[in-house]
């Protein structure tokens, strides 16, 4: 069965340094997602991503976030200088459109230090 | 960003009763699905309803659409412990990219 893969799976990482999550949606999909939930609270709406280009960002998503589809199956997102807040379970989704369902990879743990 | 609120936060309850898990909203929505949450894992879809006043059955999990497609209710009958979890709602918008936003969460324990 097709599934959202994310890479890696836990990411440590010193304050102010910049990583990138990885996302491989699945291949047919044509939409693109990015989430991220803090420890105990609700899911978040980072981004959303289709025709390659952004389609909505929220507040969270300011100019220390963005996000890439750079050879057409990896859809990554960046944050250039991590802050302490940033630490969350950050979940890439993807769908085919319209109101289908919306598949979620297993999510990424970014702690912050 | 469209809010959604959940009602229960928090339900612990009895193996074997019945319970019944809110979804609210001010704003309308083309679309409205609920995913469960395991600890450490990324939602998983649960079903997807579109009509007003829609209702879906899954085994002993019942989903309902309200009627002005603002609010939903999963209600679940005999509960057993293999549902303990993080049930999520999530409102589709068909606009721009189809974006889900999702409820607060009830994290449900059911006790053997």
């Amino acid at each position: 069965e097709p599934e959202v893969t994310q890479t890696p799976s836990h990411q440590v990482t010193q304050m102010g340094q910049e990583v990138i999550l990885r996302c491989v949606p699945i291949s047919n999909h044509l939409y693109f997602y990015w989430y991220r939930q803090i420890l105990g609270q609700k899911v978040e709406f980072l981004v959303s991503f289709y025709n390659n280009e952004i389609s909505e960002k929220s507040e969270i998503f300011d100019d220390q976030f963005s996000v890439e589809r750079p050879d057409g199956s990896n859809f990554t997102l960046k944050i250039r200088s991590t802050k302490l807040e940033d630490s969350a379970m950050y979940f890439c989704a993807s769908r085919l459109g319209g109101n289908t369902e919306a598949f979620f990879g297993q999510g990424t743990r970014l702690t912050v230090v | 960003t469209q809010l959604l609120e959940q009602s229960p936060q928090f339900l612990s309850i009895q193996e074997g009763e019945n319970l019944t898990v809110y979804c609210n909203s001010s704003s309308v929505f083309s679309s409205l699905q609920w995913y469960r949450q395991e600890p450490g894992e990324g939602p998983v879809l649960l079903v997807t309803v579109v009509t007003g006043g829609e209702v879906k059955k899954l085994k002993r999990l019942t989903f309902q659409f309200g009627d002005a497609r603002k609010d939903s209710s999963l209600h679940i009958t005999a509960a057993q412990t293999g549902d303990t979890g993080l049930y999520l709602c999530a409102g589709g918008v068909l606009t721009g990219a189809n974006n889900l936003f999702f409820g607060t969460g009830t994290r449900l324990t059911v006790i053997p």
